[in-house]
């Protein structure tokens, strides 16, 4: 069992949608929780950053925790063509190298 | 600008011949590493160095090399090329020791092994 797991996709929804992306984890120990957005051709880049449980809004964008059920989610309100990218997770507990993406789920938004 | 610059951004090679992917930041970074990113496999991370002449490997080290004799560059070296190293690259930094920050990644190498 990997230690971070992700759905892959593809995901394809209309422009407007609401849009839920997930990962579970095994590892309790994770305390830091991260979505990293990846445009094609592109390096990752930070999405939003969440220290344990609870939920973060940024705009249209809210992160949510659940350490009891070790499942974190991303969503996206009124979602854009500008959304379509690769949607990584990843998580740490705090240590010198301990990160851990999840496989990234690709998501395209259409006109 | 911060940035991590890596380079060549595209390169084919053929197997066995060494090569060597650059990898340089501006935010005078403790930590750097290197990942490979294989679809349906994610990001997997090759070495690491938390700081100057410290390096170690990550998961997926076999058939890779890595210094760090400056603070800003990490250059990935492939001493004998396979084709099962066809992958795309990424350098990425952080700020202090804690994976607790943000890490910066690179734009990437596409790198093909014939």
């Amino acid at each position: 069992q990997k230690e971070v797991e992700q759905d892959p996709g593809p995901l394809s929804v209309p422009e407007g949608a609401i849009v839920s992306l997930n990962c579970t984890y095994s590892n309790s120990a994770f305390q830091y929780f991260m979505w990293y957005r990846q445009y094609s051709r592109k390096g990752p880049e930070l999405l939003m950053y969440t220290y344990s449980s609870g939920n973060k809004e940024d705009g249209r964008f809210t992160a949510q925790v659940d350490k009891s059920s070790k499942y974190i989610s991303l969503f996206i309100r009124d979602s854009q063509p500008s959304d379509s990218a690769t949607y990584l997770c990843a998580m740490s507990a705090g240590n010198n190298n301990d990160m851990r993406f999840g496989a990234g789920t690709r998501l395209t938004v259409k006109p | 600008e911060a940035q991590v610059t890596q380079n060549p951004r595209y390169l084919i090679t053929v197997t066995g011949k060494k090569l060597t992917v650059t990898c340089s930041q501006n935010m005078n970074h403790e930590y750097m590493s290197w990942y490979r990113q294989d679809p349906g496999l994610g990001l997997r991370q090759i070495y690491y160095s938390m700081n100057v002449e410290v390096t170690d490997k990550g998961d997926v080290p076999e058939g890779y090399k890595v210094s760090r004799k400056e603070k800003r560059n990490f250059p990935l070296i492939l001493e004998s090329p396979s084709p099962n190293q066809t992958s795309l690259y990424f350098c990425a930094s952080r700020r202090g020791r804690g994976a607790t920050g943000e890490l910066f990644f690179g734009e990437g190498s596409r790198l093909t092994v014939l």
